[in-house]
């Protein structure tokens, strides 16, 4: 079974503070994606990677950074968390190719 | 851009019911469409892909269905459950790398 893993369930961070969120997953999967989801917006793709060191901007990727230094790991970097960034952030995985993503339980982060 | 819409956003039914699950997309240019499903603070679990190129997967009592030209998806649930309540999404575009989600239809199936 693919297994996609992240750091924390739940997060509380104050404004203006630096947030690092990991997500695994243990498949070797090429591509790895961060989304945010938002009630009534549902997920919006914030970056993706498709290799290490590789990244490409989603569709809101302002206000955050991403890291891949091994395959199986990327990171979602807030730099300088603002209250806007209150969500639920979902890490996925998938091989190239026509193939489904697989998620992680998702880390709900709320910024005070 | 691609827009992906799931009507109802919101649906209850008894248990036993068959149900049918819409999703819209604006653009038939897509390389699959997926349907996932999410329980309460939980992430996604793929039920079904489906490739540009078929009309249709098959899983348990999930039957999924795709009309490219109509730029619709449905998602027939057989026998419905307590168990099956939870939320779906579907999720389309033109790559694997560039999907575009639904809001989601919350179902609730009561005993």
């Amino acid at each position: 079974d693919v297994k996609v893993t992240q750091s924390s369930r739940y997060l509380v961070k104050r404004t203006g503070e630096k947030v690092f969120l990991e997500c695994v997953q243990d498949m070797d999967h090429e591509n790895m994606f961060w989304y945010r989801q938002d009630p009534g917006l549902g997920l919006r793709l914030i970056y993706f990677s498709y290799d290490v060191k590789m990244k490409e901007k989603g569709d809101i990727p302002e206000g955050y950074s991403v890291s891949r230094e091994k395959k199986e790991r990327f990171s979602l970097i807030l730099e300088s968390a603002s209250t806007n960034q209150t969500s639920m952030y979902l890490c996925a995985s998938s091989r190239g190719g026509p193939d489904t993503q697989y998620f992680g339980p998702g880390t709900r982060l709320t910024v005070l | 851009k691609q827009e992906v819409t799931q009507i109802p956003a919101a649906l209850s039914v008894p248990e036993g019911e068959n149900l049918v699950l819409n999703c819209s997309f604006t653009d038939s240019a897509i390389y699959n469409l997926q349907w996932f499903r999410q329980d309460p603070g939980k992430g996604l679990t793929s039920l079904l892909l489906i490739q540009s190129s078929q009309r249709e997967q098959t899983s348990g009592r999930l039957n999924a269905s795709l009309d490219k030209s109509s730029g619709r998806s449905t998602l027939y649930i057989a026998a419905s459950q307590p168990g099956d309540s939870a939320t779906y999404l579907c999720a389309t575009g033109p790559g694997n790398n560039d999907m575009r989600f639904g809001a989601g239809t919350r179902l609730t199936v009561k005993p």
